[in-house]
């Protein structure tokens, strides 16, 4: 079955350091690939997504995530986390093709908690 | 623009009753998903629905669970005879197309279903 694996569920930086989530996913076709971001009591908000070409993708907030097809990875990373940007963060996945449906795959989110 | 817009935001039902989550997609928006978070749980996909049609349901639950969108209005979400393991967040998203090159979908706030 078709899944997504964050092996990261909960970090503490503290302000300034690098942050880097790991995300994981099984499928062998074509995938579009996103990073969520859900603040504190706020409702999904998209960071970044990735459909196709450059596979070094930069979001919003400062946060960028690297495609990389033969690992099947899509990391989240910001060089210098602020204490704003606790939340939980979740990578979601649609795989695309023929007969697949716009549903997307999520994992089971990363909670980041930033130590000013 | 207004962005999901998803009511209740918060339900509480004594076990047996219905319930019935609204969500208005984006404006220009015609593709609607919902999704349900369980605690501790990250989003599943439940439904993907256009308008008057149910595209996608192998999320959905067999029994009890029914989603509509239809020509005119929100989409509703119902469940009747709900049951404690109903509790939970449900998402409901929109996106402007589907297909080969999917749209990002962009969340609502989300209801919470609490069942007593």
């Amino acid at each position: 079955a078709q899944s997504v694996s964050q092996h990261n569920h909960h970090v503490i930086l503290s302000e300034a350091a690098s942050l880097e989530l790991g995300c994981n996913y099984s499928y062998g076709g074509t995938v579009n690939l996103f990073w969520y971001v859900q603040y504190p009591g706020q409702h999904l908000q998209l960071l970044l997504k990735y459909f196709s070409g450059d596979p070094l993708v930069k979001g919003i907030k400062g946060f960028e995530a690297e495609f990389i097809k033969s690992k099947f990875s899509f990391n989240l990373r910001k060089p210098s986390v602020q204490w704003s940007d606790t939340a939980e963060y979740f990578c979601a996945v649609i795989p695309s093709g023929g007969g697949a449906t716009n549903k997307l795959i999520f994992g089971t989110g990363t909670l980041l908690a930033v130590q000013p | 623009n207004a962005g999901v817009m998803q009511n209740p935001r918060h339900l509480v039902r004594r076990r047996g009753q219905e319930a019935r989550l609204r969500c208005s997609p984006m404006k220009g928006h015609s593709h609607v998903y919902w999704y349900r978070q369980l605690p501790e749980e990250g989003l599943k996909f439940m439904v993907y629905l256009q308008k008057e049609n149910i595209i996608d349901e192998s999320g959905m639950p067999k029994e009890r669970f029914s989603a509509e969108f239809p020509k005119e209005g929100p989409s509703i979400l119902r469940i009747q005879q709900v049951v404690r393991g109903d509790s939970a967040a449900y998402f409901c998203a929109s996106s402007p197309s589907s297909g080969r090159t999917s749209s990002a979908q962009y969340f609502g706030p989300g209801t919470r279903l609490l069942v007593l």
